[in-house]
């Protein structure tokens, strides 16, 4: 079955660091999101991505985030200036769009800021 | 503003027993309703999904029963085994194809033995 693969894992960096998490979504899915969900908590949307650009963001995805497709495959998710609060679990998805939308979700990328 | 709320925050149930966990929602825009289920350190899966013009729909072990007028949505699961020990969330899509999940805030379901 296709799945959404995730890289890496998991990621520890100091505060103040630059991280890229990465993420293959489903070949056929045109739809990418990336989501996160802090320990314990529910999963919360960060932004979506279609056709080269954004198409809508939470508020949670401020100046410090930033998205990329830079091939026909990856689906990146850059954070410029790591803060503590951005510990967490980040989710990427994709999805075949309507009717059944398809929503994958990758294993995730547990990052921890120190 | 919580889009959808869920209950209970936790649930224990004997093996073999009816699992059943509510959601809530507001926003009528939205047309597509999944549960997904969650094990420790992984990502959440689709479990079944439903739109809002049907009022049931059965996979298995595993029915979401809908009712658009009370803008509730729940899922059942029928004969609990250990193995769905795990956080079930509800969410739901905003009706666009660019649209967002909403995620309940889950539930975390042990069955015992």
């Amino acid at each position: 079955e296709p799945e959404v693969t995730q890289t890496p894992s998991h990621q520890v960096t100091q505060m103040g660091q630059e991280v890229i998490l990465r993420c293959v979504p489903i070949s056929n899915h045109l739809y990418f999101y990336w989501y996160r969900q802090i320990l314990g908590q529910k999963v919360e949307f960060l932004v979506s991505f279609y056709n080269n650009e954004i198409s809508e963001k939470s508020e949670i995805f401020d100046d410090q985030f930033s998205v990329e497709r830079p091939d026909g495959s990856n689906f990146t998710l850059k954070i410029r200036s790591t803060k503590l609060e951005d510990s967490a679990m980040y989710f990427c998805a994709s999805s075949t769009g309507w009717p059944n939308y398809g929503y994958t979700f990758g294993s995730g990328t547990r990052l921890t800021v120190v | 503003q919580q889009q959808v709320k869920q209950s209970p925050q936790s649930l224990i149930v004997q093996k073999g027993g009816i699992s059943i966990i509510n959601c809530a929602y507001e926003n009528t825009a939205f047309d597509y309703f999944p549960w997904y289920q969650q094990f420790p350190g992984k990502g959440p899966a689709l479990l079944i999904a439903i739109r809002p013009d049907v009022s049931e729909k059965k996979e298995g072990r595993f029915t979401i029963s809908f009712n658009k007028s009370a803008k509730q949505f729940s899922l059942h699961i029928m004969d609990s085994q250990p193995g769905d020990s795990a956080t079930y969330f509800c969410a739901a899509h905003r009706g666009s194809t660019l649209g967002r999940l909403y995620f309940g805030r889950g539930t975390q379901l042990t069955v015992w033995p």
